[in-house]
């Protein structure tokens, strides 16, 4: 079957960096994506990744290892408002639009 | 760019009837999908739609489920003869190419 496995909670200080880690096993692989998502909310696209790297958008990056199955969001300067579920999400191949998700984490931002 | 907008945002009702939800995604989108959520989990995907075309269905629709988007506009899902275990949350995407998704605030079912 399909899986991508979070930590279920986060807990950081506000102004910190926290990272958030997605291990997957797919029978196919072609990007991650990452969403957050506040109580009540819809799920907002946050970043994607298809390539191996980093990549950076504002104070959020994400980084993905093909090699490692592997990949993360890093959140910096945290902000109360911060404070959300996080989600992994893969895409399997070109030609499936369906997204797989995680079952997300929790981060909570203390003052 | 109103964002994806879902109708109703929450329905209740009885085991056994028959709930209609609509999803009016970003106007460009030629892409739109279904999703449902449980509490606690990340989205389920249930079915996608290019333009009016449905080409992907998740082994989750049973046949109680039915999705249309007669006119690659709009889109509506149908649970018939509802259950209990059919209370989610029922999240509509939609994206252009292969642009992220972007998802709607949802209809929130809960069977009585």
């Amino acid at each position: 079957g399909q899986s991508l496995e979070q930590p279920s909670e986060v807990t950081a200080v506000e102004g910190a960096i926290v990272q958030i880690n997605c291990t997957y096993q797919t029978s196919g692989f072609y990007g991650l994506s990452w969403y957050q998502q506040h109580d009540g909310g819809a799920p907002t696209f946050l970043s994607y990744n298809a390539l191996d790297g980093l990549e950076e958008t504002g104070r959020f990056s994400s980084f993905l290892s093909r090699s490692d199955s592997y990949g993360y969001l890093l959140l910096q300067e945290l902000q109360m408002k911060d404070s959300a579920s996080y989600f992994c999400a893969a895409s399997l191949d070109t030609g499936r639009r369906a997204l797989t998700f995680g079952s997300g984490t929790r981060l909570q931002v203390q003052p | 760019d109103t964002g994806v907008s879902q109708n109703p945002r929450h329905k209740i009702t009885k085991r056994g009837q028959n709930v209609t939800f609509r999803c009016d995604p970003i106007s460009e989108h030629n892409r739109l999908y279904w999703y449902r959520q449980t509490l606690g989990q990340g989205p389920e995907f249930l079915t996608y739609f290019q333009n009016e075309a449905q080409l992907e269905k998740s082994r989750l629709l049973s046949d109680r489920f039915s999705a249309e988007r007669p006119k690659g506009s709009f889109s509506t899902l149908e649970i018939q003869r509802t259950e209990q275990g059919d209370s989610a949350m029922y999240l509509c995407a939609s994206s252009s190419m292969d642009q992220p998704q972007h998802f709607g605030d949802g209809t929130r079912l809960s069977i009585l």
